[in-house]
């Protein structure tokens, strides 16, 4: 079965700074999908990034880049330059089945609280 | 982009009471719709999935009968929560899949307070 972990239920970053935020996850499927949303205090989830298991490459959007382990199963978002509206839940999810065309469920992380200081 | 409207935004209802919320997708074919539920600073919990046309596929401890999910078209899907109770009160958020993009697309979300 698939899982996903973010052991860090808060986290603090100072503006203008780097923070990383963590994820393992465990799956059998050789292919899947690792997402990062953000969900600030209004409740939407804002897609940030995504990362197929055969890509190559590390994902990046702008301020946000996926460090993608695949060995250690860990794909940890980093935000750079963190400005005081990065201040949110950032949960971290999973897609098994990524070619089988089916309708796989995504299935997320218990999150982490980000919290930008001025 | 892909748009999901969800509505209502919030709703407050009477214990006993059955509520419907509806997720469109607006400029695409929703092959699969999922229904989450997020309990305060808790994470998105997958309650049920459903494909177009076919009966919804709920997970592990989902009770059918109080959450019935429709996914009539390819545009619309709907969660009713029937006779609703105190413990029901929530967060309920949907999200649709289009059959070949690998993203997913998340309604704003429904606050449900059942009084």
């Amino acid at each position: 079965a698939q899982k996903i972990t973010q052991t860090q239920p808060g986290m603090f970053v100072q503006e203008k700074e780097a923070v990383t935020l963590d994820c393992t996850y465990d799956t059998s499927d050789p292919s899947y999908g690792l997402f990062w949303y953000k969900q600030p205090s209004s409740g939407e989830m804002i897609f940030l990034i995504y990362q197929g298991s055969y890509d190559q490459q590390n994902a990046t959007e702008g301020r946000y880049s996926l460090n993608f382990q695949k060995a250690r199963k860990s794909a940890n978002l980093v935000i750079s330059a963190s400005q005081l509206g990065d201040s949110a839940m950032y949960f971290c999810a999973m897609r098994e089945g990524l070619f089988s065309g089916g309708y796989n469920k995504l299935i997320f992380g218990a999150g982490t609280r980000l919290a930008v200081h001025p | 982009g892909a748009v999901v409207s969800q509505h209502p935004s919030r709703v407050i209802c009477k214990s006993g009471t059955s509520v419907k919320i509806e997720c469109r997708s607006l400029d695409f074919q929703a092959t699969t719709m999922f229904w989450y539920r997020q309990f305060p600073k808790k994470s998105l919990m997958l309650m049920a999935t459903s494909n177009e046309g076919s009966k919804a596929t709920y997970e592990q401890g989902v009770e059918k009968d109080k959450f019935l999910i429709n996914h009539a078209s390819l545009t619309l899907s709907t969660l009713t929560v029937t006779s609703a109770h105190p413990e029901d009160s929530s967060f309920y958020i949907c999200s649709a899949r289009e059959r070949i993009f690998y993203g997913y697309t998340f309604g704003s979300g429904t606050r449900l307070t059942v009084v």
